[in-house]
């Protein structure tokens, strides 16, 4: 079956502009993570969603990070203004477990670059 | 709030030699408890975990076993092998958070012919 989708698979972009990541879950996936992994280093948690809840942004590094989830699916992360600081891998999971005991399943990432 | 304190790396192995990633974790609630693993090139994919105390999670001659007396949940293998090289990541999901995951910073993992 379908996996977590992600596009673009790679963004090139200039200093300064915006840019919106997509990610399409696993089908029936209530629980959706965006994290960020810059080169050589681990996952830096960003936001959660958790099907009707209010997501959890204590991971949002700054006011020009922002995401939404429309609908209970597709997942959209937009950053506005971007820095060359932003340049990284930045990676989407969903799982259908509320409580935990299920793995993240994760989608290949968007390598964003900031020129 | 959650964390996950992982053995740092990176670590060097011969072909055949045994594996030890040490993963530590605090917790307010009653976790999971899971190691992912991301190949070169590739990734993350979950390795294998454990949903209770005592619970052993085993996968490609991998095995972790949920130790709440010491919050640990060590990763080992007997011998590893070359296509065993990767980045190993622990990880914890806590109903008392909604199920939110808190991830360690990952060791990477090398194995020399």
């Amino acid at each position: 079956g379908a996996g977590v989708s992600q596009s673009p698979s790679n963004k090139v972009t200039e200093k300064g502009k915006d840019v919106e990541l997509r990610c399409d879950p696993i089908s029936g996936h209530t629980a959706l993570y965006w994290y960020r992994q810059s080169l050589g280093q681990g996952l830096e948690f960003l936001i959660y969603f958790q099907g009707n809840s209010a997501p959890d942004k204590s991971g949002l590094p700054s006011d020009r990070f922002s995401a939404e989830r429309t609908g209970g699916s597709v997942s959209t992360l937009t950053i506005q203004r971007t820095q060359q600081e932003d340049s990284a891998v930045y990676l989407c999971a969903s799982s259908w477990d509320r409580a935990g005991n299920q793995p993240q399943h994760f989608g290949d990432g968007t390598r964003l670059s900031i020129l | 709030g959650n964390s996950v304190t992982q053995m740092e790396g990176p670590v060097t192995l011969s072909e055949e030699a045994f594996l030890t990633i040490n993963c530590t974790y605090t917790a307010t609630g009653y976790p999971s408890l899971f190691w992912y693993v991301q190949y070169p090139g590739e990734g993350l994919q979950l390795l294998l975990k454990a949903t209770k105390a005592d619970d052993k999670g085993s996968n490609k001659g991998f095995e972790a076993t949920y130790r709440k007396e010491t919050t640990s949940f060590h990763l080992e293998k007997g011998s590893v092998q070359v296509s065993d090289s990767a980045v190993y990541f622990c990880a914890l999901s806590d109903q008392s958070n909604a199920g939110k995951s808190t991830f360690g910073d990952g060791t990477t993992l090398t194995v020399k012919p």
